[in-house]
């Protein structure tokens, strides 16, 4: 079956980076999207940026610009979301989600999420 | 960036009552428009794609409707366990842009 696992809880001091994993099974990881989400307390979601795994190109949100780098490795089917220079207001739950390649396009996977606080 | 305004931002309803949330794009996204399901500490669930298809395993009290820039969830007989947060999202292009979510509580 489909999973998206998606590493564990981290706590960052402001000014910090954290790097966020997800790792896919159950289907080709290069035959889909990999979107990153984020959603703050008592905020809606926020899209950040996604990956072709199979090229490697990617794209991001504006927001993010020059503060969010997503990768992969295509040997471990492992996405990966940076994000440095981190603030109190990046504290938020991190999701990463897959994209069907073609559309109409959706989000058909979820990982479980995973928490960022970033706290002094 | 395209916006999606949802609405309501809450609603409380009985079991067995119909339920429909609505989201308005600040522009014409043909039917791009998917439907998620969150429940707490679970990853969201897709519900409904392109406006109105239903995903598998979804039940079919769940549809979708809308086109350009007006879309509808309907519930059509609401359960206990349909208790959850629901939120639309554009797929038309990106930034892939979400309403703000509606929390739907059961009475």
């Amino acid at each position: 079956q489909v999973q998206l696992e998606q590493s564990g809880a981290e706590v960052k001091k402001p000014g910090a980076s954290v790097k966020v994993s997800c790792k896919a099974s159950g289907y080709t990881f290069t035959g889909y999207y990999i979107h990153w989400v984020r959603q703050a307390p008592g905020q809606g979601l926020e899209w950040m940026g996604w990956i072709n795994p199979s090229s490697g190109v990617t794209s991001y949100a504006q927001k993010f610009q020059g503060r969010v780098t997503v990768t992969r490795d295509t040997s471990i089917s492992t996405a990966y979301m940076e994000l440095s220079r981190l603030r109190s207001d990046d504290t938020a739950v991190y999701y990463c989600a897959r994209e069907w390649a073609a559309r109409p396009y959706y989000f058909d996977y979820w990982g479980q999420g995973t928490l960022v606080t970033v706290s002094p | 960036d395209i916006q999606m305004t949802q609405s309501p931002s809450s609603l409380s309803a009985s079991v067995g009552e119909r339920v429909t949330i609505t989201c308005r794009a600040s522009q014409s996204i043909s039917t791009y428009v998917n439907w998620y399901q969150r429940k707490p500490g679970k990853a969201p669930k897709l519900l409904i794609s392109a406006a109105s298809t239903l995903q598998s395993g979804v039940p079919s009290r769940f549809s979708g409707s809308g086109s350009g820039t007006d879309f509808t969830l309907t519930i059509s007989s609401l359960q206990p366990e349909d208790s959850a947060t629901y939120f639309c999202q554009q797929s038309y292009t990106t930034p892939r842009t979400f309403g703000q979510g509606t929390r739907l509580e059961i009475k």
